[in-house]
């Protein structure tokens, strides 16, 4: 165990409607970064917080948004769901944003009807 | 865009072997690289890291090469095992792509017994 949790575990959603996903950081980790991983695939990044921060972005377009909150937890926002959007949701944290181990929550299944 | 490719989509070995997994890169700013294990309904786990200035690293039943002038990474694992038995990524991080780590595709290890 990693000791990143998140939240939930699966969600099915409508096109069209809003998601919020949560996690919560190691203890310690000051840095979360969000990832997609479609079935088959290798996680893609979405971005990074760093202090309340983005730190970097990957290749997302607006409705994927987040927060970092003071306790370093993170929300994932995803605004006018499509049904590509359907994927693993992962989350990471590492300490500071610089080349460090990163370990990784154990995802949130998201299902796009 | 970045290119993290693995040469072998799928790997079989007979238990108490040795397994070698491989990853190729395209970047040559790639200068941080992490191992990670994937199984089925979880998020990927830290295997082993190796920076750039190094060439081998070695863990618990774990190797890790890394071959610059090839842009090939590598590996290996000792005595394989049933529950050694999961999709294993290579993932990178250079210095011009900031704080996001690119994932190839993902290796499928099955342990037969």
């Amino acid at each position: 165990e990693t000791g990143v949790t998140q939240s939930p575990t699966h969600l099915i959603k409508t096109r069209g409607q809003q998601v919020t996903l949560r996690c919560s950081s190691q203890s310690g980790h000051n840095t979360v970064s969000w990832y997609q991983q479609a079935l088959g695939q290798g996680p893609q990044f979405i971005f990074q917080y760093y202090r309340e921060e983005e730190n970097g972005r990957g290749n997302f377009p607006p409705r994927f948004s987040g927060l970092q909150f003071p306790n370093y937890s993170s929300e994932l926002n995803v605004n006018a769901l499509e049904l590509d959007d359907s994927a693993l949701y992962l989350c990471a944290s590492s300490l500071v944003s610089s080349r460090r181990e990163q370990y990784f929550g154990p995802g949130t299944r998201l299902t796009v009807t | 865009g970045e290119s993290v490719g693995l040469h072998l989509p799928t790997l079989s070995v007979q238990e108490g072997d040795n397994s070698i997994i491989n990853c190729a890169y395209s970047n040559s700013a790639s200068d941080y690289f992490i191992w990670y294990k994937q199984e089925s309904g979880k998020g990927p786990q830290f295997i082993i890291d190796i920076r750039s200035n190094m060439d081998k690293r070695q863990g618990q039943r774990v190797t890790v090469l890394l071959n610059k002038t090839v842009k090939h990474l590598s590996l290996q694992i000792a005595a394989t095992q049933p529950g050694d038995s999961a999709v294993y990524f290579c993932a990178e991080k250079g210095s011009d792509t900031g704080n996001q780590f690119y994932f190839g595709t993902g290796t499928s290890l099955t342990v037969i017994p």
